[in-house]
C-alpha cells in the first residue's frame, strides 16, 4: 500500500511564530487532505488538496502532486493551533475511497 | 447539517461483554467509514460501506469484530466478546460522491469519535 510520511514528529512553537509541516506519499493520490486533531481528540477537517494551494486564515496548504508531497503552513501561530496534524491520501490504483494516514505532527504553542 | 453523529462518547466495559458503538453519517452522504485510533498503530481503517453495502473490511481485526449499516442514515460497529486491547477511539466518517452538493467529492467528514476503554 501507499506509504505516508510526516515530518517532522515534534515541533514546539512560540505564540506568534511560524511554521511548516511535510507530507510525503510514495505513490499517486486521487485525494490528501489535512486534519487537526484537537486536544479533545476531534478530528477537523482544514483542507481538502490533491493538488494546488489554499488558503484559510492563517493556514494554508500546497500539493505537488508529480512530487508527492504537500505542506501545510502555520502562520502567526496561536496556542488553539496546538494538536497533532495529520495528512491523509487516497492512493489512485486502490480501493476507492480508502485514506492512508500518516502517523502526524504533535504541535505545541506556548504562549 | 449536524455533521456526522456518534454514540456513545464514551464506554466503559468489562472484558468479554459486548459493546455496539452507533453513527449516523452525514444526510446525502453515501459512503461511510469505521475507523480506529491507537498509540500504536494510529488512525487505520477498519471497513467501509457504500449505499449500504461493505466494499472492503480487510481493516477488521478478527471475527469478534462485525459491521452493518442497515440503512442510509445508521451503522453500528459491534464487539463481541471485548477484550482488553480493543480499548481505543473509533471515529466513523462519510463523504459524498455525488457532485453538486457543495463539498468536493472524496472528502472525508469525521464524528467525534466513541473512546472505549475495555477493562
Amino acid at each position: 500500500g501507499i506509504q505516508v510520511e510526516q515530518s517532522p514528529p515534534d515541533l514546539i512553537l512560540q505564540e506568534g511564530a511560524n511554521s511548516t509541516l511535510r507530507c510525503n506519499f510514495s505513490d499517486s493520490v486521487n485525494n490528501l487532505q489535512w486534519f487537526h486533531q484537537n486536544p479533545w481528540g476531534q478530528l477537523i477537517n482544514l483542507f481538502y488538496i490533491p493538488s494546488g494551494t489554499k488558503q484559510n486564515g492563517r493556514l494554508s496548504a500546497t500539493t505537488v502532486a508529480t512530487e508527492r508531497y504537500s505542506l501545510l503552513y502555520i502562520s502567526s501561530s496561536q496556542t488553539t493551533d496546538s494538536g497533532v496534524y495529520f495528512c491523509a491520501v487516497e492512493q489512485v490504483t486502490d480501493s476507492w475511497g480508502k485514506l492512508q494516514f500518516g502517523a502526524g505532527t504533535q504541535v505545541v504553542v506556548t504562549p | 447539517d449536524a455533521g456526522v453523529i456518534q454514540s456513545p462518547r464514551h464506554e466503559v466495559t468489562e472484558m468479554g461483554q459486548e459493546v455496539t458503538l452507533r453513527c449516523k453519517p452525514i444526510s446525502g452522504h453515501d459512503y461511510l467509514f469505521w475507523y480506529r485510533q491507537t498509540m500504536m498503530r494510529g488512525l487505520e481503517l477498519l471497513i467501509y460501506f457504500n449505499n449500504n453495502v461493505p466494499i472492503d473490511d480487510s481493516g477488521m481485526p478478527e471475527d469478534r469484530f462485525s459491521a452493518k449499516m442497515p440503512n442510509a442514515s445508521f451503522s453500528t460497529l459491534k464487539i463481541q466478546p471485548s477484550e482488553p486491547r480493543d480499548s481505543a477511539v473509533y471515529f466513523c466518517a462519510s463523504r459524498t460522491s455525488f457532485p453538486g452538493q457543495g463539498v468536493p467529492l472524496n472528502e472525508q467528514f469525521f464524528g467525534p469519535g466513541t473512546r472505549l476503554t475495555v477493562l
